[in-house]
């Protein structure tokens, strides 16, 4: 099975850096997810991490160690859109041969002037 | 070119009906998965469809099931409907199996009363 964790709630100020941590327990590794999800919208795909390192996508870098089952989304120069869930996912695989990411209950970022 | 849609966007239905939800991914994508959203948590899997078969299935009881057709897109029945179902249900789409990137659509909102 597949355990992820990643805080409930964090505040940032507007212009600011902030850091979400997600932690994860899985088999058959295949990737690592971050979504950012507005209240009432769906889902949208912010970057994936297969390998250990840094990806970096303008204001947003996503770290992943697979050897700390360990991951971290980090948003830099914050604006009040940013204000969102933050979901981290672990694809992990399936009888069948699907890896089906598996989703963390999300980080609810508010930010604040 | 039309991200991923799903139809109707909201519904209410009463304890026991059945209710059937659409799915269109994507040009090209030959991928669909269904997950429910429960207001507080991350999207839980329920199936994936590639090539219009089924190639995973997540942990809901029978009363769930779904098809592909050969066009791809989807539907997701739920039978004997409980409040408990009262969720939004979210289909994304991708290229391939293995899901490194899905696109979500925005979901149906559905109510059980």
């Amino acid at each position: 099975g597949q355990n992820i964790d990643q805080p409930t709630e964090m505040t940032a100020t507007e212009g600011a850096i902030v850091q979400i941590n997600c932690t994860y327990q899985t088999s058959g590794f295949n990737g690592l997810f971050w979504y950012q999800q507005h209240a009432g919208e769906a889902p949208t795909f912010l970057s994936y991490n297969v390998l250990d390192g840094l990806e970096e996508k303008g204001r947003f870098s996503s770290f992943l160690s697979r050897s700390k089952g360990y991951s971290y989304l980090l948003l830099k120069e914050l604006q009040m859109k940013d204000s969102a869930s933050y979901l981290c996912a672990v694809s992990g695989a399936l009888a069948g041969g699907s890896y089906i990411p598996t989703f963390g209950r999300g980080t609810s970022l508010i930010v604040h002037p | 070119d039309a991200g991923v849609t799903q139809s109707p966007t909201h519904l209410i239905k009463t304890r026991g009906q059945h209710v059937t939800l659409r799915c269109s991914p994507i040009s090209g994508h030959k991928s669909v998965s269904w997950y429910q959203q429960v207001l507080g948590q991350g999207p839980q899997f329920i199936f994936q469809y590639y090539e219009k078969e089924e190639r995973g299935r997540g942990n809901f009881p029978d009363r769930f099931s779904a098809r592909q057709f050969p066009n791809y897109s989807s539907e997701l029945n739920v039978n004997a409907l409980l409040l408990g179902d009262s969720a939004l249900y979210l289909c994304a789409s991708s290229l391939r199996q293995e899901n490194t990137e899905a696109f979500f659509g925005q979901g149906t909102r559905l109510t059980v009363v």
